[in-house]
């Protein structure tokens, strides 16, 4: 399998812009997680999915953030109007839980946004 | 916010074992003790998961105490490569997500 794959890898924006970001899954897991990381604030987890259904939206930051889990191969995080304090690096991660465990998830190589 | 705590930056010489640390005084006894690792400009790295039992696979070992209120990490022979970020996460049986902490920054000297 080629791991989960993000795209672009980098992404550079002027503010107010819209800003889409892409992840597709390993195939066969059934849960998506949006994470941004920032060096101020470390790893956080924005939203994750579950069968393509929005389980918990609570990390994300303000209604300027939106994602979409059309099927099971894709997914998508949109930020519309993008300011420069989104700036950050953002993972994309998925898994396929087993016996109700928080189990291996993996992660993409990260989509590295800057807002200008 | 993340249950456990670890120091927040350790060294370790080239082949020797790197031991690291992780405190999760508050854990119960449904939550499994995770650790990931980020090495720079890559995202999070799955290494070893358990629950009481000591457990081991082909990238390091994880040692739990009895009372199951802190753990060690150990990469048994360490190389330049295993410099990176150490996360420990204690999981809740049931629960979809983990939280990362700090971690612990992980210096392997030459």
């Amino acid at each position: 399998d080629a791991g989960v794959i993000q795209s672009p890898r980098h992404e550079v924006t002027e503010m107010g812009q819209e800003v889409t970001l892409r992840c597709k899954p390993i195939s066969g897991h059934d849960y998506l997680f949006w994470y941004r990381q920032t060096m101020m604030r470390g790893l956080e987890l924005l939203i994750y999915f579950n069968n393509n259904v929005p389980i918990d939206d609570s990390g994300m930051p303000e209604d300027r953030f939106s994602a979409k889990m059309p099927n099971a191969s894709f997914s998508t995080l949109k930020i519309q109007p993008s300011e420069p304090r989104d700036s950050a690096v953002y993972f994309c991660a998925s898994s396929f839980t087993d016996r109700g465990l928080a189990d291996t998830q993996y992660f993409g190589p990260g989509t590295r946004l800057t807002v200008l | 916010d993340a249950k456990t705590t670890q120091p927040p930056s350790m060294d370790c010489a080239e082949g020797r074992a790197a031991n690291l640390p992780c405190n999760h005084s508050t854990i119960s006894g449904n939550e499994y003790v995770y650790w990931y690792r980020q090495i720079h400009s890559q995202g999070p790295q799955y290494i070893i998961h358990g629950l009481k039992n000591n457990e081991t696979n082909e990238m390091a070992s994880l040692i739990i105490t009895e009372d199951r209120k802190s753990s060690t990490l150990i990469l048994p022979h360490a190389t330049l490569r295993d410099t990176a970020v150490y996360y420990c996460i204690d999981s809740t049986v049931g629960d979809d997500k983990i939280i990362f902490g700090k971690g612990t920054r992980l210096h392997i000297l030459p």
